[in-house]
C-alpha cells in the first residue's frame, strides 16, 4: 500500500476555502487517475493523466483543478466546493493507460465540505 | 452503453462456506475485467483481473474468478470464507472512448463473514 500515498487523509473545508491534495506514486508508473468515492455511488473517474499529459476530464466542474507536474506526483487543487462535493477522493496509478495495466490506488483523503 | 453491474448489495456467509460476489458486464469488444477489494478507511486493493487465456483466473488472499463469456459474467469466488474477508468488493471493465481507456467500477458489494 505504501506504492501510492495521499496526503491529507482527512480534509475539512468551508465552501469559500482553496486547499490542494496530494498524490505521489512510488511505482515507476506513467499513468495517474484521480476517483471520486460517494456514499451509495459507484467510484466516478475524474481525471487521467499519461506522461504528465491530461487524456481525461470526466466533466468535472471546474472548480476542480488538477495538476501534474512530473509522472510521480498529481494534485487536485479545490475552490469554492459544495457539500455535495464531500467525500473520499481516491489517487491511482499505472504502468501505462492502456486498459491491461493494474491501477494502484492510494488510501484516499475523506473531504468533508462546510 | 458500456456498463458493469454488481446486482447484490451485501453478500453474507458464514466462515468456512464458499462465497460468490456477482459482476456482469457490458462492452464492445474483448473485456478486459478486474476486482478490486477495499478494506475500511482504506484504498483499493487488486485482486485480480482477466485479460485473456484460462477463463479461471487466480488471485491475492484465495480469491478466483471465472470469465464467462456467453454470459459476460465474472464473479468473484473463494472457496472457504474468512472473516477477514469481510469488506467492500469493486467489479471493474476496461472501456474505449475517445480519450483511450479508463475503468469503469460497478457501485460495490459489501461482504460480510460470520463466525
Amino acid at each position: 500500500e505504501t506504492g501510492v500515498t495521499q496526503t491529507p487523509r482527512h480534509l475539512v473545508m468551508g465552501m469559500t476555502n482553496k486547499k490542494s491534495l496530494k498524490c505521489e506514486q512510488h511505482l515507476g508508473h506513467n499513468a495517474m487517475y484521480w476517483y471520486k468515492q460517494s456514499a451509495k455511488k459507484p467510484l466516478e473517474l475524474m481525471f487521467v493523466y499519461n506522461f504528465k499529459e491530461q487524456t481525461e476530464n470526466n466533466s468535472v466542474p471546474s472548480r476542480f483543478s488538477p495538476e501534474c507536474p512530473n509522472s510521480s506526483h498529481l494534485f487536485l487543487h479545490l475552490h469554492t466546493l459544495q457539500p455535495e462535493d464531500s467525500a473520499l477522493y481516491l489517487c491511482a496509478s499505472s504502468q501505462g493507460q492502456w486498459g491491461t495495466d493494474t491501477q494502484y490506488f492510494g488510501p484516499g483523503t475523506r473531504l468533508t465540505v462546510l | 452503453a458500456q456498463s458493469v453491474a454488481q446486482p447484490e448489495d451485501q453478500v453474507n456467509v458464514a466462515e468456512g462456506n464458499p462465497l460468490t460476489v456477482k459482476c456482469t458486464y457490458s462492452v464492445s469488444g474483448n473485456p478486459y475485467l478486474f476486482w478490486y477489494v477495499q478494506y475500511p478507511n482504506r484504498g483499493l486493493q487488486f485482486l485480480l483481473k482477466y485479460i485473456t487465456g484460462d477463463n479461471l483466473v487466480k488471485g491475492s488472499y484465495g480469491f478466483e474468478a471465472e470469465f464467462n463469456k456467453s454470459q459476460t459474467s465474472f464473479h468473484l469466488k473463494k472457496p472457504s470464507a474468512l472473516v477477514s474477508d469481510s469488506a467492500l468488493y469493486f467489479c471493474a471493465v476496461r472501456v474505449v472512448n475517445q480519450a483511450g481507456t479508463a475503468l469503469i467500477f460497478g457501485k460495490g458489494t459489501t461482504l460480510s463473514v460470520s463466525s
